[in-house]
């Protein structure tokens, strides 16, 4: 079975432009979470998106946005990108249990943003 | 708010040695889920174990083994025989409550683990 897939792997922009990152959940994962990791840190929540709707965001300005799919896939904006918005952005996508807990988050392989 | 802590910061181990990685987490819900993640130098994170805070048994798994002690807030992971594929950072995280499919984790800052040859 397929894994959790993002995209781009890698990007470099620059400082102002916008970035779209996109991630592909494990098939039939409802839940989708983003997490910002800078270098020599531990990942930072960013959103997490269940059934299209936002159940909750981290502490990010709003230049940040996301939205999740139909498909359960999810996109990650970021506008008037700033040096410090360079990281790995993680996606990781779960299930729910019949009692609505959350599972074990899988995360793919990440996107790295460089912002020059 | 849930704070998790990993004072290790850098372990460096001989192939065959057992090694422990410390986790010490704060929070102020009763149900809670405690995580180890590993990540490669290839980046991607993979899920270990989970834990409950109703359940403080500890397990073993494999050479992996755990020790969950809710008196004092601490979630240690053992790599029992480590290995060089062992090597990366290690993530202890924190998930509160958990359920309305709201269950953000909070990670500590890793563990880098060195197993040399």
């Amino acid at each position: 079975d397929a894994g959790v897939t993002q995209s781009p792997t890698h990007l470099i922009k620059t400082r102002g432009q916008h970035v779209t990152l996109r991630c592909s959940p494990i098939s039939g994962h409802k839940s989708v979470s983003w997490y910002q990791q800078v270098l020599g840190q531990g990942p930072q929540f960013i959103f997490q998106y269940y059934e299209k709707e936002e159940r909750g965001r981290g502490n990010f300005p709003d230049r940040f946005s996301a939205r999740q799919f139909p498909n359960y896939s999810s996109e990650l904006n970021v506008n008037a990108l700033l040096l410090g918005d360079s990281a790995l952005y993680l996606c990781a996508s779960s299930t729910l249990s019949r009692s609505g807990y959350n599972y074990e988050q899988y995360f793919g392989p990440g996107t790295r943003l460089t912002v020059t | 708010a849930q704070k998790v802590t990993q004072a290790q910061t850098e372990i460096s181990v001989v192939e065959k040695e057992d090694v422990t990685l410390d986790c010490v987490y704060e929070t102020r819900d009763t149900t809670y889920y405690l995580f180890w993640y590993k990540q490669p130098p290839s980046g991607e994170l993979v899920f270990l174990i989970r834990r409950n805070s109703f359940d403080e048994q500890n397990e073993i798994s494999g050479r992996y083994s755990w020790n969950f002690q809710k008196s004092t807030s601490s979630f240690n992971f053992t790599i029992t025989a480590s290995q060089v594929v062992d090597s990366a950072v290690y993530f202890c995280a924190l998930s509160e409550g958990g359920t309305g499919a709201n269950s953000k984790l909070t990670f500590g800052k890793g563990i880098t683990l060195s197993v040399r040859p």
